[in-house]
């Protein structure tokens, strides 16, 4: 099982639609959850951030965290061709020693 | 406040040459990552350092690659005797803590590693 699972896509919505993202992850005592943007030939870019249970929101992005389902989620609304990207999901496993990245769901807007 | 910086942005290096890339974290961190990503690939972790401490370094080969994070200077990722499956996207990420909130990490723009 790997440690940090997302589907890899492409996952395509039409503008103005919400974009649901998934990750599911391993390791039962991580602590900390991520999502990254990543844009091709681009350095990822941290765009959110969970540590409790529930729902946090940001702009047009929602993260949700389930931990004891082992499942974080990333909902962008109002969907731009902007957001057209490659999303990478971040779990700090054990709490601490190494940051281990999804492979990345590959979004496309269509506008 | 300058954000991560690595250097050489492109890198070339012919089959056996080493190869040394860059990473000064952001100020105020002391917590640095080392990643590699292949064309149309995730990144794949491959060393967690503190200032002069290897923590986690499951994800290196364990032969010709080395890293490092000085007291003074920037961390060193060393490639020895490079091959082409060495050729990448080399990101470096610093924190300013472990765990919890201070966890985020932000990286820089990479170094492309060819090899020929």
């Amino acid at each position: 099982q790997k440690e940090v699972e997302q589907n890899s896509g492409p996952l395509s919505v039409p503008e103005g639609a919400i974009a649901s993202l998934n990750c599911t992850y391993s390791d039962r005592v991580s602590q900390s959850f991520f999502w990254y943007r990543q844009y091709s030939g681009k350095s990822p870019e941290l765009i959110m951030s969970i540590y409790s249970n529930g729902d946090k929101e940001d702009g047009r992005f929602t993260a949700q965290l389930n931990k004891a389902s082992q499942y974080v989620s990333l909902l962008i609304r109002d969907s731009q061709p902007s957001d057209s990207a490659t999303y990478l999901c971040a779990v700090n496993l054990r709490d601490g020693n190494k940051l281990v990245f999804g492979a990345g769901t590959i979004l496309r807007v269509k506008s | 406040n300058a954000g991560v910086m690595q250097n050489p942005r492109h890198l070339v290096r012919r089959r056996g040459q080493e190869a040394r890339l860059r990473c000064s974290p952001m100020k105020g961190h002391s917590h640095v990552y080392w990643y590699r990503q292949l064309p149309e690939e995730g990144l794949k972790f491959m060393v967690y350092l503190q200032k002069e401490n290897i923590i986690d370094e499951s994800g290196m080969p364990k032969e010709r690659f080395s890293a490092e994070f000085p007291k003074e200077g920037p961390s060193i990722l060393r490639i020895q005797q490079v091959v082409r499956g060495d050729s990448a996207a080399y990101f470096c990420a610093s924190s300013p803590n472990q765990g919890g909130s201070g966890a985020e990490a932000f990286f820089g723009q990479g170094t492309r590693l060819t090899v020929v």
